[in-house]
């Protein structure tokens, strides 16, 4: 069975902070995804990282791949209260997301 | 270009009902996911249709069952409702790869 771990599984912070997100596995993955999800709502993409050691920038979010493509870990600068919502990663094996256990991050003025 | 559209958007249901929910995918999109997402067990997938066929399946009762029209559209079917059905149900549409999928807004189905 594959599991994505997702730590920490809640983070409250001030406004301006920042922070970072961990996703880690024991199985290799032929992607990864971000995703942010707000109450009521499905998960919107944020990225997808493809090889191994791959960092991408959105704005003030910074995503990395791992070398082994086991784990990821998305990092926010100067958090702001619109950032606030489930992130979730998720593995692509077989034509299928596995996904993380989520993260709820609450980022307050 | 209109996104993922799932109906309806909230359900309540008794024990023994069934339920069908319905997807449709972004224009161009020939390949749908369903997934489960519940505080509990998070995000597991239920099944992915492309062209028409089942291509792939998560570890779910039989009482779970889906289908797609040749118009993209997918529909899934959850019979013989029990408590432990009550959940966001997400529909994603999926372009290309598979690896990038998007997701409606979801079903929030309550079974009481």
């Amino acid at each position: 069975t594959q599991l994505l771990e997702q730590s920490p599984q809640f983070l409250s912070i001030q406004e301006g902070e920042n922070l970072t997100v961990y996703c880690n596995s024991s199985s290799v993955f032929s992607s990864l995804q971000w995703y942010r999800q707000e109450p009521g709502e499905g998960p919107v993409l944020l990225v997808t990282v493809v090889t191994g050691g791959e960092v991408k920038k959105l704005k003030r979010l910074t995503f990395q791949f791992g070398d082994a493509r086991k784990d990821s870990s998305l990092h926010i600068t100067a958090a702001q209260p619109g950032d606030t919502g489930l992130y979730l990663c998720a593995g692509a094996s077989f034509q299928k997301l596995v996904f993380g256990t989520g993260t709820r991050l609450l980022v307050s003025p | 270009k209109a996104g993922v559209t799932q109906t309806p958007r909230y359900l309540i249901k008794t024990r023994g009902q069934q339920v069908t929910l319905s997807c449709s995918p972004i224009s161009g999109h020939r390949s749908v996911s369903w997934y489960q997402q519940t505080p509990g067990q998070g995000l597991q997938f239920l099944f992915e249709y492309f062209s028409e066929t089942q291509r792939n399946k998560g570890n779910f009762p039989g009482r779970f069952s889906g289908r797609q029209f040749s118009n993209s559209r997918s529909e899934m079917n959850v019979s013989t409702l029990e408590l432990g059905d009550s959940a966001l149900y997400l529909c994603a549409s999926i372009g290309t790869s598979t690896d990038t999928q998007y997701f409606g807004p979801g079903t929030r189905l309550t079974v009481l």
